[in-house]
């Protein structure tokens, strides 16, 4: 069964700092692997999708990276600001449950102080 | 905006009551989802439309009920709820749930409170 975690559950950083978030999954057999952002009181925003076919994917400031054969993907935040205070959450689509349904991690909590 | 609106935005009930949540979207999609965020937990998937079928109940006890009347509409219709059924409900949306690489767009959720 495919299990999702993320580390740390919280993160606090100052402006400016370089981060990673972490992501590791239990069964390599997966289509993609998503990156999401959740406000507080909101939905989800999707911030990346990486097929399993690829190494990673960027969009501006953010970088994200698969490592399918050891199960693990990594969420690089350049040059963090305050508007990145978040909560992060990782999914993955594995092959044996179908094309929809995903399996996502509790997430990481992250705070960047002004 | 993700183009995925859900209504009521928050809603408190009695355990006898009976309720809808309601989500709409825009963006042309086939497929739409039920998920339900617990404190401390991650998301679980509740139910999926795909042209207008539903596709899944992930075991889902009957005093939830999903109603899908066309591809842009989603109900999840509520009675006899119990307290541990306080959550988060998110309503996402994706181009088809055969797709296998779709991004699924999710609405701001309802806030359910179960007294």
């Amino acid at each position: 069964k495919q299990e999702v975690t993320q580390i740390p559950a919280a993160l606090s950083v100052p402006e400016g700092e370089n981060l990673v978030l972490n992501c590791s999954f239990t069964d390599s057999a997966i289509y993609n692997l998503q990156w999401f952002r959740q406000d507080p009181g909101k939905g989800l925003t999707s911030l990346l999708l990486i097929q399993s076919s690829q190494r990673e994917q960027t969009s501006g400031r953010l970088n994200a990276s698969l490592d399918k054969s050891s199960g693990r993907s990594t969420l690089y935040i350049a040059a963090s600001q305050p508007g990145d205070s978040a909560t992060y959450l990782c999914a993955v689509l594995p092959v044996s449950s179908g094309t929809y349904k995903y399996i996502f991690g509790t997430g990481t909590r992250l705070k960047v102080l002004a | 905006e993700t183009g995925v609106t859900q209504t009521p935005r928050h809603l408190v009930m009695g355990m006898t009551n009976k309720k809808s949540l309601k989500c709409e979207q825009h963006l042309g999609h086939n497929a739409m989802y039920w998920y339900k965020q617990s404190a401390k937990k991650p998301l679980e998937l509740m139910f999926v439309y795909n042209f207008k079928e539903q596709t899944e109940n992930n075991s889902v006890p009957s005093r939830f009920s999903p109603e899908c009347p066309n591809s842009s509409h989603l109900f999840l219709h509520l009675h006899t709820l119990q307290p541990e059924d306080s959550a988060l409900y998110l309503c996402a949306s994706s181009q088809s749930a055969s797709g296998g690489a779709d991004t699924q767009y999710f609405g701001p959720g309802t806030r359910l409170t179960v007294l």
